[in-house]
């Protein structure tokens, strides 16, 4: 079965400049998660969403950044303008049914190195 | 703002040595998860622990979650190279999402 898919795996960009990071969750699974991991941080949540409504975005850092999910099988963070802080590696998870509510178990994708210069 | 804090936040060993790495908070969690994540790859799930006190064992790593569901702990007997990565914990607290820990980062050497 295919996991969690996401696009770009790597992407360098100048600052200023429009990102677009995109993911595929497992098909079935209802919840959507993006995380972002940098070294300073660790992984932080930055916003979820339920049935492709967003649930809690009070992770996302500030107006630049962006998350949709006009279905079950795709969704998109995007990020205008991009900022050198926000280079970063970025997951997208996602978790079946009960499961996240539950037990909070997630399946995650390999993530989107990204690097603003 | 519940914390999780893992220790310790990097481990160097030799193959065939047991260690065990912490993971606490002052907050209480209906669930607690480990993951291990590889350079270049997501985290990937190990275990799930829901009940206080309960031991989990998957073939050498014994995860056990405290009485109190606060803290966790992670056990590895006989460390092999392949369990190098950086090994993170996150608690569940019926809201939907999960905090993680910074993580402690594990070398195992040859």
């Amino acid at each position: 079965d295919a996991g969690v898919i996401q696009s770009p795996r790597h992407e360098v960009t100048e600052m200023g400049q429009e990102v677009t990071l995109r993911c595929k969750p497992i098909s079935g699974h209802d919840y959507l998660f993006w995380y972002r991991q940098t070294m300073m941080r660790g992984l932080e949540l930055l916003i979820y969403f339920n049935n492709n409504v967003p649930i809690d975005d009070s992770g996302m850092p500030e107006d630049r950044f962006s998350a949709k999910m006009p279905n079950a099988s795709f969704s998109t963070l995007k990020i205008q303008p991009s900022e050198p802080r926000d280079s970063a590696v970025y997951f997208c998870a996602s978790s079946s049914p009960g499961l996240a509510w539950d037990t909070g178990e997630l399946f995650f994708g390999e993530g989107s190195r990204l690097t603003v210069l | 703002t519940q914390l999780l804090e893992q220790s310790p936040q990097f481990l160097s060993i030799q193959e065939g040595e047991n260690l065990t790495v912490y993971c606490n908070s002052s907050s209480v969690f209906s669930s607690l998860q480990w993951y291990r994540q590889e350079p270049g790859e997501g985290p990937v799930l190990l275990v799930t622990v829901v009940t206080g006190g309960e031991v989990k064992k998957l073939k050498r790593l014994t995860f056990q979650f405290g009485d109190a569901r606060k803290d966790s702990s992670l056990h590895i007997t006989a460390a092999q190279p392949g369990d190098t990565g950086l090994y993170l914990c996150a608690g569940n607290t019926n809201a939907g999402k999960s905090t993680f820990g910074d993580g402690t980062t594990l070398t195992v050497k040859p």
